[in-house]
């Protein structure tokens, strides 16, 4: 048991399709966060969202569409993808946002194909 | 800017053997410094981390190593065993805020 638990573990979209990606952490932390993995690059921050109100939006085109309902439940609307959109889709959290020393649990991610 | 650099990209030991994995950050007021090990299609994992007011941590064959001058730290895995093939991120915090990574450097252990 991760804590932190992703849907759906792969996903294939078309570029005019529309899809979620979901998240739920069970650690009772403040602040979740959606990262992008791609092959030879580093961790992308996309978003943060710290007691459910978004405080990161790290330059992430519009295509990409971040929802917080509430402190364990984190989605991220995809709509209009590209095919350099395809990557590991990873969402973490952690105690507090603002402390800045908060380890970061990881959910095993959504790997997300766009053809 | 925010800048990790993390060096090498890959790395191979023999088992036994220890291996060193470096980093270098930009920011002067940087003061977290996570190490995450991440297995094939599994998650990031946080190993081991180190705060500002400390120039080393140890947790059994695990270290890192911080010299806030030079502005770099450093993983030492000792007596690597084919279970640390991985490959390892780290990370520096900026603004007090934002987690940064590295590139990441895989690691293969030779039996």
């Amino acid at each position: 048991e991760t804590g932190v638990t992703q849907t759906p573990r792969h996903l294939v979209m078309g570029m005019t399709n529309k899809k979620s990606l979901k998240c739920e952490q069970h650690l009772g932390h403040n602040a979740m966060y959606w990262y992008k993995q791609s092959a030879k690059k580093p961790l992308e921050l996309m978003f943060v969202y710290s007691l459910e109100e978004r405080v990161e939006n790290n330059s992430v085109p519009s295509r990409f569409s971040p929802e917080c309902p509430n402190s364990s439940h984190l989605f991220l609307h995809l709509h209009t993808l590209q095919p350099e959109d395809s990557a590991l889709y990873l969402c973490a959290s952690s105690q507090e946002f603002h402390l800045g020393a908060s380890p970061l649990h990881f959910g095993n991610g959504t790997r997300l194909t766009v053809t | 800017g925010e800048n990790v650099e993390q060096h090498p990209s890959t790395l191979s030991v023999q088992e036994g053997d220890s291996a060193v994995i470096k980093c270098t950050y930009s920011d002067s007021a940087s003061n977290y410094f996570p190490w995450y090990k991440q297995e094939l299609g599994k998650r990031p994992q946080l190993i081991i981390d180190i705060r500002s007011n400390v120039g080393e941590k140890k947790d059994q064959r695990i270290a890192v190593t911080l010299n806030k001058t030079a502005k770099h730290f450093s993983l030492h895995i000792t007596e690597t065993q084919p279970e640390d093939s991985a490959v390892y991120f780290c990370a520096a915090n900026f603004g007090n805020e934002k987690l940064t990574f590295g590139t990441g450097t895989r690691l293969t252990i030779i039996p």
